[in-house]
């Protein structure tokens, strides 16, 4: 595609409800990243896959964030039994290149 | 904990002054980029530089990277109110990973 997508764009959830959140990367691109943003503040890596081997989760919060990339194409970021502290956007991005990286619109989601 | 430490973190100028937001980390990089993020849409990349003393320029927007390859700037020349946002560096280790700042929020004034 001509970019990086990233579905849904708002998500909704209630404490304790598991959400998956996808990402569709620029076609060819090999890098994929996660991040998560607060509000106001920078993105915080959380994983990174190279095809589909996830080369680095040391981000990950807890156990209860997990990141798929199973054909080296789309990933998928699951988080588990939510809570509110997990509000935040969500950023996908990939690369082509180790010089730069190309981001999506981002998930909102909001736990209530 | 911040790899890049970005400065000022907020900013409120008027449209025509001049502006030079800072990168700096204790870190050397193998790259560095920057990129301007508007609310409700992801960052966009602006430029990457790579070489350390390199100079790029992008229209009003100057960007430079340190020789030691650990910090940068990004000088803004008569600012207008459409470079308003959140900018964003940030930096790419050897292994692909790149490490964001806490950004800058550019607020100008019409």
């Amino acid at each position: 595609g001509a970019g990086v997508s990233q579905s849904p764009r708002y998500k909704v959830a209630k404490r304790g409800q598991d959400v998956a959140l996808r990402c569709d990367p620029i076609s060819g691109h090999v890098s994929l990243f996660w991040y998560q943003q607060a509000l106001g503040q920078g993105p915080e890596f959380l994983t990174y896959f190279q095809n589909e081997a996830q080369l680095d989760k040391s981000g990950l919060p807890s156990d209860r964030f997990f990141a798929e990339r199973p054909e080296g194409s789309v990933s998928t970021l699951k988080i588990q039994r939510t809570q509110q502290e997990d509000s935040a956007v969500y950023l996908c991005a990939s690369s082509l290149l180790a010089t730069e990286a190309f981001f999506g619109q981002g998930t909102r989601l909001t736990v209530v | 904990t911040q790899l890049l430490e970005q400065s000022p973190q907020f900013l409120s100028i008027q449209e025509g002054e001049n502006l030079t937001v800072y990168c700096n980390s204790s870190s050397v990089f193998s790259s560095l980029q920057w990129y301007r993020q508007e609310p409700g849409e992801g960052p966009v990349l602006l430029v990457t530089v790579v070489t350390g003393g390199e100079v790029k320029k992008l229209k009003r927007l100057t960007f430079q990277f340190g020789d030691a390859r650990k910090d940068s700037s990004l000088h803004i020349t008569a600012a207008q109110p459409g470079d308003t946002g959140l900018y964003l560096c940030a930096g790419a280790n050897n292994f692909n990973k790149f490490y964001f700042g806490s950004g800058t929020k550019l607020n100008v004034k019409p």
